[in-house]
């Protein structure tokens, strides 16, 4: 199972917004509504923002929005705040019974 | 509250074996699925393995499907990952996770634990 794309880095001033892409193929994003999206900080866990493509645990921000459009699903972050800087990965399921993550994309905001 | 605490980490030789343990509290351990989950120095996480909540299905990443073992022991509330066969790409930070039900991904992480495979 090869990994999810994800751009390796994004950056953004505050107050703007920002979009990750996550590509994958008809047997993981495409074919299932299974894509979640992890904050993590350095030394620290990972943190989950959206599951099921579009939904937001409780206690996460509004900020954070997850979409999905054929293989590739996308992460948008509005209004850009400082806290919001770190790595952030994309996972989904796959149909081999296993789970599949991007690269991860390493966040900045200037 | 949910807690997830990895031990058994440590310096390993290559070829040499290893037992993680995950304990958990904070949450009915014996109705929940677990995973292992990965992270190379300076990489990306890399999912691992399954267990469903009673250990009936397991599911395996293909890296590591022949040489690792998912279990746990709904009585002590711990989940386990046997490594075997330990490589030095194996070097990793291991988190085990709790599963978040019917929405195919994880809730809550431990802290995570340190495996370092090098002669």
């Amino acid at each position: 199972q090869s990994a999810l794309t994800q751009p390796a880095s994004v950056s953004g001033s505050p107050g703007q917004s920002i979009t990750i892409s996550c590509s994958g193929t008809s047997n993981d994003i495409g074919g299932y509504n299974y894509v979640s999206w992890y904050q993590q900080y350095p030394g620290k866990a990972p943190k989950l923002m959206i599951y099921g493509v579009s939904n937001r645990p409780s206690g996460v921000s509004y900020r954070f929005s997850g979409s999905k459009s054929a293989n590739t699903a996308s992460l948008t972050i509005s209004g850009l705040q400082s806290e919001d800087e770190g790595d952030y990965y994309c996972t989904s399921w796959t149909s081999s019974s296993t789970w599949v993550f991007g690269g991860g994309t390493k966040l900045t905001v200037l | 509250q949910v807690q997830l605490v990895e031990s058994g980490g440590g310096v390993v030789q290559p070829g040499r074996s290893l037992r993680l343990s995950c304990a958990a509290s904070g949450f009915t351990f014996r109705s929940d699925a677990m995973h292992w989950v990965r992270q190379a120095p300076g990489k990306g996480l890399e999912w691992l393995a399954f267990i469903s909540y009673d250990g009936s299905v397991k599911y395996y990443a293909d890296s590591v499907k022949v040489r690792f073992t998912i279990s746990r022991d709904n009585f002590k509330k711990t989940v386990y990952l046997q490594m075997n066969s330990l490589r030095p790409e194996d070097t990793a930070v291991y988190y085990c996770a709790k599963d978040r039900a019917t929405t195919y991904t994880w809730d809550y992480w431990g802290q995570g634990t340190l495996v370092t495979v090098s002669s």
